[in-house]
C-alpha cells in the first residue's frame, strides 16, 4: 500500500489569506484526488490531478479558490486561497490503488480559518 | 437527493453485538463499493471492497451489495470496542471518482 504524508497537519489561519497544503507519496503515481471533508459530513472531491496536464476540478470548486500543482509523480499541493471561515474542514489527498476504483488516503490537514 | 444516502447514526452498542451499517443509492451505473473506516483524527482506509453484486467476507466484516435495490450494508461480527469509528460507504461507476455518504459514527462500549 502507498504511504502518504500531508502537511502542515493543521493549522489555524486568518480569513482573507491563503494556505497551501502539500502531498507526498512514496511511491509514482499517476493520478492524486484532493478532497473536503467539512465537520459532520462526507468526503467531496475538489478535483483530480494527473502529472503533466491541468487538475479536473468537480462542480462547485474553481481553480482561483483552490489551484492544485502537480510537479512530479509523488507529490501534489492544494491551495486553499482568499480563506474565509467557511474554508475550515479537513483536507485529504488520496492515490489510486491496486484494487480498481478504491484509493488509499493521506492523514489530513484540519483547517481552522478565523 | 444525494446520490448516496447513509444511516448518520451515532451508533452505540455493547462489546460483542452485530453491528449493520447501511446505505442507499440512486446511480445505477455505479459497479464499485466499497467500506472505509476513519478513526479520529485519521485518514479514511479501505476496509471492504466489492465490485457489483454479492457478499464478501473477511473476518468479522461481511459486506454485501443489492444492486436491484441499489442498497449496500456492512455488518460486523463479535464487535470490539477497537472497531469504535466512523464508517464510511463510498461509490463509483468507474473512472476513479468516488461518491461517499455521509458516514456513520460507531462507538462500541466495553
Amino acid at each position: 500500500s502507498a504511504v502518504i504524508s500531508q502537511k502542515p497537519s493543521r493549522d489555524i489561519c486568518q480569513r482573507g489569506t491563503s494556505l497551501t497544503i502539500q502531498c507526498q507519496v512514496d511511491s509514482q503515481v499517476t493520478m492524486m484526488f484532493w478532497y473536503r471533508q467539512q465537520p459532520g459530513q462526507s468526503l467531496t472531491l475538489i478535483a483530480t490531478a494527473n502529472q503533466g496536464s491541468e487538475a479536473t476540478y468537480e462542480s462547485g470548486f474553481v481553480i482561483d479558490k483552490f489551484p492544485i500543482s502537480r510537479p512530479n509523480l509523488t507529490f501534489s499541493t492544494l491551495t486553499v486561497s482568499n480563506m474565509s471561515p467557511e474554508d475550515s474542514s479537513i483536507y485529504l489527498c488520496s492515490v489510486g490503488s491496486s484494487i480498481q476504483e478504491t484509493q488509499y488516503f493521506g492523514p489530513g490537514t484540519r483547517l481552522l480559518v478565523l | 437527493q444525494k446520490e448516496v444516502e447513509q444511516d448518520p447514526g451515532p451508533l452505540s452498542v455493547p462489546e460483542g453485538a452485530i453491528v449493520s451499517l447501511n446505505c442507499t443509492y440512486s446511480n445505477s451505473a455505479f459497479q464499485y463499493f466499497m467500506w472505509y473506516r476513519q478513526y479520529s483524527r485519521k485518514g479514511p482506509e479501505l476496509l471492504m471492497y466489492t465490485y457489483s453484486s454479492g457478499n464478501k467476507e473477511d473476518g468479522r466484516f461481511t459486506a454485501q451489495v443489492d444492486k436491484s435495490s441499489k442498497y449496500i450494508s456492512l455488518f460486523i461480527r463479535d464487535s470490539q470496542p477497537s472497531d469504535s469509528a466512523t464508517y464510511l460507504c463510498a461509490m463509483s461507476g468507474g473512472g476513479g471518482k468516488l461518491i461517499f455518504g455521509q458516514g456513520t459514527e460507531l462507538s462500541v462500549k466495553p
